[in-house]
């Protein structure tokens, strides 16, 4: 069974920093692109970033570049986002989710979503 | 950046055949992807590449996609499908996954 849970998530302050993990389990790992997409209260869903099956390939929506980092360690069957110099507007729940296809660069559907972990920016 | 427009909310009676749309510029050329959403739970992908279904997922809910706009069709509409609905594309101009506003989908 597919299974992404993702933990890390708690109430910052503006300015600061957090690390969010997504554990895998239940495919092969190096096999799949993942993302982070976000939900603030009440909103849509809006895409955070996505790394290619090999890491080959990192993308970020223009609200984050250059705040978030997303990384993966297959030893760990693990997926992170580094989120730095956190503003009021980064609130939201932020899910993973895995590509559908095998070893895709983009264009690829969402098939596993986690449950998602929240964050809060507020001092 | 890309945009993609649904409807805030549609309602319709159980039995019926609920359509919903989304629009995006010259969209029939790109692959459209659907999520169900219910409250408290993550999305669901029910539709992918326009018109094909993820596994377990009902025959009732079918897609088209041409011009400016997608749709997204739930036939014999059931309680259970109440829920929000979001499309996404890959927008290959900004290297950017896009999903639509969403639209709110009530079971009468």
């Amino acid at each position: 069974e597919v299974q992404l849970v993702e933990s890390g998530g708690g109430l910052v302050q503006p300015g600061r920093s957090l690390r969010l993990s997504c554990a895998a389990s239940g495919f092969s790992f190096d096999d799949y692109g993942i993302h982070w997409v976000r939900q603030a209260p009440g909103k849509g869903l809006e895409w955070v970033s996505g790394i290619s099956w090999n890491g080959g390939i990192i993308g970020y929506a223009d609200a984050v570049k250059g705040r978030f980092t997303i990384s993966r360690d297959s030893a760990k069957n693990s997926l992170y986002l580094q989120m730095n110099s956190l503003r009021r507007e980064d609130t939201a729940l932020y899910y993973c989710a895995k590509d559908i296809r095998v070893r895709t660069v983009d264009d690829d559907p969402l098939d596993y979503w986690g449950q998602g972990t929240l964050v809060t920016v507020a001092s | 950046s890309y945009v993609l427009t649904q409807s805030p909310s549609v309602s319709v009676a159980p039995g019926q055949t609920a359509r919903f749309t989304c629009g995006g510029n010259n969209i029939g050329s790109k692959s459209v992807h659907w999520y169900q959403q219910k409250p408290g739970q993550a999305p669901v992908l029910v539709l992918y590449d326009d018109r094909d279904r993820p596994s377990g997922i009902p025959e009732r809910f079918s897609g088209s996609n041409s011009g400016n706009t997608a749709t997204l069709i739930i036939s014999r509409v059931e309680a259970g499908d109440e829920a929000d609905y979001y499309c996404q594309v890959w927008d290959s101009t900004s290297d950017h996954y896009v999903f639509g506003t969403g639209t709110k989908v009530t079971v009468l």
